[in-house]
């Protein structure tokens, strides 16, 4: 079965700050891998998303995530995080053969002004 | 992209009795699904909710206390049965479109209180 793991429940940051959220996931198979954002009181966002090609993904937002298949890595960067960055981060990986979206445990992003 | 609109955004309900969740998506989709997000946790995914059949459930849920109904392919109901206070989460509603894209979209998302 499919599991995904972040290594980070929470993060605390101060601004200009380099950001990285650690993100491993278990499946043999072809995998689709997203990084979804819930800001304080709104629903969740889609950052960015793997599906082929270039492994370096650029997300919205100055976020990018880099997928390592021999790590079975999908970790988010940012060079450099704004106030406005404060939200929860959820990195997801869906089986190319099952179509399911499963979930990580979040990481809890606080960056202080 | 998919716009989807979830009904009732939030609801106190007494324990023991149900709440029905409607989620309307503003064009066709392929595959919808229900996820619960219980306080301070990330997303659980409930069922699939398949087109004209019954839902696929995922492991630790069961029709008997979430029947999901789709009709069609734009409109979803989730009902939560016979409710504790343990069934205190947000559900929501998400939808995947065609093409090689895939991306799931999700609604607001119902915040459900049992007393």
């Amino acid at each position: 079965a499919q599991s995904v793991s972040q290594h980070n429940h929470h993060v605390i940051l101060s601004e200009a700050a380099s950001l990285e959220l650690g993100c491993n996931y278990s499946y043999g198979g072809t995998v689709n891998l997203f990084w979804y954002v819930q800001y304080p009181g709104q629903h969740l966002q889609l950052l960015l998303k793997y599906f082929s090609g270039d492994p370096l993904v650029k997300g919205i937002k100055g976020f990018e995530a880099e997928f390592i298949k021999s790590k079975f890595s999908f970790n988010l960067r940012k060079p450099s995080v704004q106030w406005s960055d404060t939200a929860e981060y959820f990195c997801a990986v869906k089986a190319s053969n099952t179509g399911k979206l499963i979930f990580g445990q979040g990481t809890t992003l606080q960056v202080k002004p | 992209s998919a716009v989807i609109s979830q009904k009732p955004s939030r609801d106190i309900c007494q324990r023991g009795t149900s709440l029905t969740i409607q989620c309307q998506v503003d064009s066709q989709v392929t595959m919808m699904f229900w996820y619960r997000q219980q306080p301070g946790q990330s997303l659980t995914l409930i069922a699939t909710a398949n087109q004209g059949s019954e839902a696929t459930y995922e492991s630790g849920f069961v029709i008997d206390k979430f029947p999901i109904s789709r009709p069609n392919l734009t409109f979803s109901t989730l009902t939560v049965s016979n409710l504790s206070p343990e069934d205190s989460s947000i559900y929501l509603c998400s939808a995947r479109g065609g093409g090689v894209a895939g991306e799931l979209f999700f609604g607001e998302g119902s915040r459900l209180t049992v007393l």
